[in-house]
């Protein structure tokens, strides 16, 4: 099993819209979450990360994290046709371990 | 700062030869890592240097050496490449202190076709 998973998609919303993003995961020992976008043939660029519970904000961007329903969840305000793109969600390494978990990531359409 | 640099951005081999692909970030990182990624399959972990003078497989080691040359440099080497090699290469680093549990910047990536 996956450690996180995400839906695939596409995800297609209007432009203008809130795109709710989602990931879970199940290592409860995790402490810190990432949001990558990845266009079409080029690279994962971070656009977010989260170590608490709640909500982070940044611009348009909220991230939010739930340890105990252990998701954690991206909400695009105002989308634009620019953040179509594919989203990749992230567990930081624990436990002593060097290695993160990438989720396959959920491929945003936003349409004008 | 240029951040994570790769070299080269393509390259076509044929079945059997070698190659080593390059890698160096200047945000002076501790860890720094290997991946492929191809259609439908997300991002799998080559490689792995944790720090300087380590280094360690991840998910899918098989037809690969790495080499962390010093702390800015780490390198992944086909010795004979397959086509089953034939992926997107990306490097990253992390700002990960102890454990490990930083955030990755990627490099442009490698786009390597095994004919």
């Amino acid at each position: 099993q996956k450690e996180v998973e995400q839906n695939s998609g596409p995800l297609s919303v209007p432009e203008g819209a809130i795109a709710s993003l989602n990931c879970t995961y199940s290592d409860r020992g995790s402490q810190s979450f990432f949001w990558y976008r990845q266009y079409s043939g080029k690279s994962p660029e971070l656009i977010m990360s989260i170590y608490s519970n709640g909500d982070k904000e940044d611009g348009r961007f909220t991230a939010q994290l739930n340890k105990a329903s252990q998701y954690v969840s991206l909400l695009i305000r105002d989308s634009q046709p620019s953040d179509s793109a594919t989203y990749l969600c992230a567990r930081g390494a624990s436990g002593g371990s060097y290695i993160p978990t990438f989720g396959r990531g959920t491929s945003l359409i936003v349409h004008p | 700062n240029a951040g994570v640099t790769q070299t080269p951005k393509f390259q076509v081999l044929k079945t059997g030869q070698s190659m080593t692909l390059q890698c160096a970030q200047d945000m002076n990182h501790n860890s720094m890592y290997w991946y492929r990624q191809d259609p439908g399959m997300g991002l799998r972990l080559i490689y792995y240097s944790a720090s300087e003078g380590t280094t360690d497989k991840g998910e899918v080691p098989n037809g690969y050496n790495v080499s962390r040359l010093n702390k800015r440099e780490f390198s992944l080497r086909l010795e004979s490449a397959a086509p089953s090699q034939t992926s997107v290469y990306f490097c990253a680093s992390s700002e990960a202190g102890s454990g490990g549990g930083g955030a990755q910047y990627f490099g442009p990536g490698t786009r390597l076709l095994v004919l």
